[in-house]
């Protein structure tokens, strides 16, 4: 079965500092797709950030960066010049596509509570 | 255009009734997918549907049901309710299975089972 684990329940960095949230998984499979979701304190979840197990590239986009280890099976979360509309539940995810139609499944993590202080 | 929505927001049951939960998708989305989050915990997927058909299916009781209509909203039906069925409900809707395309939350509806 796969497994999602985020080691990190809580951090809190100043604003414009760089953070680094973890986030490790487990799979015998090859071929699967991996998320950050954020989740402000208002509680609607946002996608952060895709990445493409077989892409070798790791995902950017603006402040926000992957690095994606695919045979440690680590996938972190870099938040550069960080702000503070960046506080917020942050959860790492990772789906499979089923061999057949019924099979599909996304697993989350637990989280991580990041607070961006002023 | 709006967001996915989802009705009610808060609703309170007691053990053992039963509830319906409702969600429309954004315009133009065609996959609808249920999650339930646990205070303090990460989303747990419950089931997607993708032009009507259930593609996928987490580890939930039969208590827990699901279905999409022709303008693909889609209904989250639980029987028998029990205490630990107090959570967030959350759903999500994409323009196809959320492989290839970007989920987009609701709200959330808040239940609560007393």
């Amino acid at each position: 079965a796969q497994t999602v684990t985020q080691s990190q329940p809580e951090m809190s960095v100043q604003e414009a500092e760089t953070v680094t949230l973890s986030c490790t998984y487990d799979t015998s499979e090859n071929n699967y797709y991996l998320f950050w979701y954020k989740q402000p304190p208002s509680r609607q979840m946002i996608l952060v950030i895709r990445q493409e197990a077989y892409k070798q590239q790791n995902a950017t986009e603006n402040r926000f960066s992957v690095n994606f280890q695919k045979a440690a099976k680590s996938f972190s979360l870099k938040i550069s010049d960080s702000q503070l509309g960046d506080t917020a539940m942050y959860f790492c995810a990772f789906f499979l596509r089923g061999e057949v139609n019924r099979d599909d499944k996304i697993i989350f993590g637990k989280g991580t509570r990041l607070h961006i202080l002023p | 255009d709006a967001g996915v929505t989802q009705s009610p927001t808060h609703l309170i049951k007691t053990r053992g009734q039963h509830v319906t939960l409702r969600c429309s998708p954004i315009s133009g989305h065609k996959s609808v997918s249920w999650y339930q989050q646990v205070l303090g915990q990460g989303p747990q997927f419950i089931f997607q549907y993708y032009e009507k058909e259930e593609r996928g299916r987490g580890n939930f009781p039969d208590r827990f049901s699901a279905r999409q209509f022709p303008n693909y909203s889609s209904e989250l039906n639980v029987n028998a309710l029990l205490l630990g069925d107090s959570a967030l409900y959350l759903c999500a809707s994409s323009l196809r299975a959320f492989t290839y395309n970007e989920q987009f939350f609701g709200p959330g509806t808040r239940l609560t089972v007393l």
